[in-house]
Parts: C-alpha cells; sequence; structure tokens
C-alpha cells in the first residue's frame, strides 16, 4: 500500500520566516511528486518533481525531491500571512490495471500558520 | 479553476436516501477523479475514469458508484447514504497521455454533503 507522511501536521511562524515542510514516501512504480497549496476551497498545484536534485522554484517557494532518499521538501523564504495555508503532498504512481492509469496518494498535510 | 464545476456546492441529505453529485469539465481531459476529504485523513481517492465508460476503484471505493457516459461528465452517487459518507468532495481532471503521464491533477471546488 502506497504511502505518504508529512512533517510537521503544523507550524506556526512569523511574518518573514523562512519554512521548511517535509514529505516522505513509500510507493510502487514511482512517477512523480506533487505539492498543492489549499486554502478554503480546492488544493492548487504548485510544483512536480520527477527527477532527483533538480530544484523547482516559482518566487519564494522552492522544492527539491530525492528519489534515493524517498523524500522531498518545500521551502517557502520570507513567509506572508497569504502563505498561511494547508500544503500537500502527493506522489503519482503507475498502476497496472491494463489501462495504464495513473494515480495519486495524498499524505495529510501541513497547516502552516503565518503570523503578522 | 481549470473548467471544473461540481455541483450541488452544498447538500443536506437523511441517512438511507440516494444521493448522486455531478462534475463537468470543459478542458476535454481524458482522466478523471472523485476524492473525499476528511480531517485526519486527508485525501482519498474514491473512483477514477480513463476514459468514457471506464472506471475503476480507489481505496475507499465501498458505498459508492460512478459513471462516465460523456467525456465531460463524472457523476458519484451514494446508493443509500450513511452517517460516514459526510465529508467535502473533491472532483479532479488530468490530461494525463498513457505514455508521459507527467500531468499535474487540477481540482473543482467540492461538494460539502451532510449525511444526517
Amino acid at each position: 500500500e502506497d504511502k505518504v507522511v508529512q512533517s510537521p501536521l503544523s507550524l506556526v511562524v512569523h511574518e518573514g520566516d523562512t519554512v521548511t515542510l517535509n514529505c516522505s514516501y513509500e510507493v510502487t512504480n514511482f512517477r512523480s511528486l506533487l505539492w498543492y497549496k489549499q486554502e478554503k476551497k480546492a488544493p492548487t498545484f504548485l510544483f512536480m518533481l520527477t527527477s532527483s536534485g533538480i530544484e523547482k522554484k516559482s518566487g519564494r517557494l522552492s522544492s527539491i525531491l530525492d528519489k534515493k532518499e524517498l523524500f522531498s521538501i518545500l521551502n517557502i523564504t520570507a513567509t506572508q500571512t497569504g502563505d498561511s495555508a494547508v500544503y500537500l503532498c502527493a506522489v503519482e504512481s503507475l498502476r497496472y490495471s491494463g489501462a495504464g492509469s495513473y494515480q495519486l496518494t495524498f499524505g495529510k498535510g501541513t497547516k502552516l500558520s503565518v503570523i503578522p | 479553476d481549470a473548467g471544473i464545476t461540481q455541483s450541488p456546492r452544498h447538500k443536506v441529505t437523511e441517512t438511507g436516501t440516494p444521493v448522486t453529485l455531478r462534475c463537468h469539465q470543459t478542458e476535454n481531459h481524458r482522466y478523471m477523479y472523485w476524492y473525499r476529504q476528511d480531517p485526519g485523513h486527508g485525501l482519498r481517492l474514491i473512483h477514477y475514469s480513463y476514459g468514457v465508460k471506464d472506471t475503476d476503484k480507489g481505496e475507499v471505493s465501498d458505498g459508492y458508484s460512478v459513471s462516465r457516459s460523456k467525456t465531460e461528465d463524472f457523476l458519484l452517487t451514494l446508493e443509500s447514504a450513511t452517517s460516514s459518507q459526510t465529508s467535502v468532495y473533491f472532483c479532479a481532471i488530468s490530461d494525463k497521455d498513457r505514455g508521459t503521464g507527467n500531468s499535474p491533477l487540477h481540482f473543482g471546488n467540492g461538494t460539502r454533503l451532510t449525511v444526517t
């Protein structure tokens, strides 16, 4: 059974701090790892990582994958109150059901609260 | 929001009644998914579809059925709703091709279902 574990489960920081969110996984037929941000409604896509050691970056957010050690981190620098959200990590695996279909297994998320 | 509409947005129903949730997409994506999100469990896959009339079970499929008669519509049915099915239900889509597999899921805004 595929498993994705995120840590910490919750985190409170002050504006301007830098935070690191962790995601470890155990899956068969790994294809990619994805990060999502969820505020009040739907999760919104942040990054997809498929190769080890290559950093993906978008503004103050960055992420890297280590396929040997089976984990990923999401960094947020100079945090702002608008970064307050639940950050979800998901791992995509290939499911050999004859259709070659893909599915995502999600972690339980890290709730980040940024206070002024 | 990636052309995904879920209906209804909220629903309250009684135990034992049938309920159908609808997901409609305008992106012509091949893959569609139904997830439920509960505190302490994160997002869990109920069913997914990899084409018209092609569906498969996820990890929490008991008590649910799905149908996909057109590319744009994916229906989730609770044949006889129970209180344990009180949850927020998210539809997601992906244009993942069998050969490449590298395409993130995009989520609808969710349906909040309460079974009393």
